[in-house]
């Protein structure tokens, strides 16, 4: 195990849902990140938290919502997502944003495995 | 744009031998380099990396090439075993912190 958990593992939903992604890291780490993993894709950086603040959102669709209530948890609001929203989603932490060429090592969760019909 | 890909989208080897992963970038300014495993059900997990002043590196049964000459990263796994079957991912970092550009990945399936 990484210590770093989501729920749910796998979520259906309609494209007129709403629904939340959970990650809670057990590390003590500072950064929290969202990715998108799709089919036949590379990893995809959504979102990035640092000390509960967002530092970035990689265009993404006003669709994704992100919450970071704390430096431990974080989750991604999901509504009226598209079939292409399909993939999986991993959230990651580190022990901080590792700026001015210092790279902090990411640890993942299992990632939620999300289908929109 | 910049990227980052992989020369096989598959690899199959027998339980013993060794493997031999290939990844390919473009961006001369990347100085930080990483390969991740994942299982299935799993996410990425670090495996190693190396930094651009380098070009080699190696760990409990892995090591990482890279020839910046040609742009080109590899990571072998000596003695294979079928736990090593996963994903493999190579991902860059150009020197801005947290951003990594991943490649698309390479599935590695260990026969007996």
């Amino acid at each position: 195990e990484t210590g770093v958990t989501q729920t749910p593992r796998h979520l259906v939903m309609g494209m007129t849902n709403k629904k939340s992604l959970k990650c809670e890291q057990h590390l003590g780490h500072n950064a929290m990140y969202w990715y998108k993993q799709s089919a036949k894709k590379p990893l995809e950086l959504m979102f990035v938290y640092s000390l509960e603040e967002r530092v970035e959102n990689n265009s993404v669709p006003s669709r994704f919502s992100p919450e970071c209530p704390n430096s431990s948890h974080l989750f991604l609001h999901l509504h009226t997502l598209q079939p292409e929203d399909s993939a999986l989603y991993l959230c990651a932490s580190s022990q901080d944003l590792g700026r001015g060429g210092a790279y902090n090592e990411q640890f993942f969760g299992p990632g939620t495995r999300l289908t929109v019909l | 744009g910049e990227s980052v890909g992989l020369h096989l989208p598959t690899l199959s080897v027998q339980e013993g031998d060794n493997s031999i992963i290939n990844c390919a970038y473009s961006n001369s300014a990347s100085d930080y380099f990483i390969w991740y495993k994942q299982e299935s059900g799993k996410g990425p997990q670090f495996i190693i990396d190396i930094r651009s002043n380098m070009d080699k590196r190696q760990g409990q049964r892995v090591t990482v090439l890279l020839n910046k000459t040609v742009k080109h990263l590899s990571l072998q796994i000596a003695a294979t075993q079928p736990g090593d079957s996963a994903v493999y991912f190579c991902a860059e970092n150009n020197g801005s912190g947290y951003a990594l550009n991943f490649g698309k990945g390479t599935s590695l399936l260990v026969t007996p």
